[in-house]
């Protein structure tokens, strides 16, 4: 079974510039996470899909970031314009179970994103 | 809310020590908690977690970590630690309110040396 993956694995903008992740999720899980790691902290919340809806996109820092999850497969997670602040590690994780806390959150390898 | 501390940035073990990686949260219902490794240049592995029952629970990779209600601790255990071991470990909960959000760690980077 293929795992998360996420694309691309690394960027590097300048600040102003926009920039698009992309998630694939493990086929068949419905939910779906955004997270990111900002200067060597914790791993932080922003957002959740269940199938093509937010559920949860109380940890989405402004409205430069923006999550779409079109048809219920994949997610991109788009910023523009980039500020510096943004730069860190953004992580995706994917789930099968809806409604379940004690669900498994299988994460994807990362995008790390450096804004200059 | 919800919050995790992880109490050091850095463990160092001798190949073959037992280890600990301390985790304390704070939820306020019950805890849904997790451990995931992070290897150089990887993502996150999930190693175990602890929905309920036995307090001691077993994971990928020979590590076990102790579920402690009263202290709120949720602490990652190996016997017999290996040079492979050496990555970073996030600790994470969840609380039956929001089934989605997890709240992680700062993470502690684990060494083991030979």
């Amino acid at each position: 079974e293929a795992g998360v993956t996420q694309f691309p694995s690394h960027s590097v903008i300048e600040k102003g510039q926009t920039v698009t992740l992309r998630c694939d999720p493990i086929s068949g899980h419905d939910n779906l996470y955004w997270y990111r790691r900002v200067m060597g902290k914790e791993i932080k919340f922003l957002l959740h899909f269940v199938k093509e809806s937010k559920q949860d996109e109380s940890g989405m820092p402004n409205n430069r970031f923006l999550a779409e999850r079109t048809g219920g497969t994949y997610s991109t997670l788009k910023v523009q314009p980039a500020e510096l602040e943004d730069s860190g590690v953004y992580f995706c994780a994917s789930s099968p179970i809806l409604g379940a806390p004690g669900d498994t959150q299988y994460f994807g390898p990362g995008t790390r994103l450096t804004v200059l | 809310a919800q919050s995790v501390a992880q109490p050091e940035d850095q463990v160092n073990v001798a190949e073959g020590n037992p280890l600990t990686v301390k985790c304390t949260y704070s939820v306020s219902g019950n805890p849904y908690l997790f451990w995931y490794v992070q290897y150089p240049n990887r993502g996150l592995q999930f190693l175990l977690k602890y929905i309920t029952g036995d307090n001691l629970v077993k994971g990928s990779y020979g590590f076990e970590a102790e579920f402690n209600k009263s202290q709120t601790s949720f602490h990652l255990k190996k016997p017999s630690a290996l040079v492979s071991d050496s990555a970073l470990y996030f600790c994470a909960v969840r609380d039956g309110t929001n089934a989605g959000k997890s709240t992680f760690g700062d993470g502690t980077t684990l060494t083991v040396k030979p």
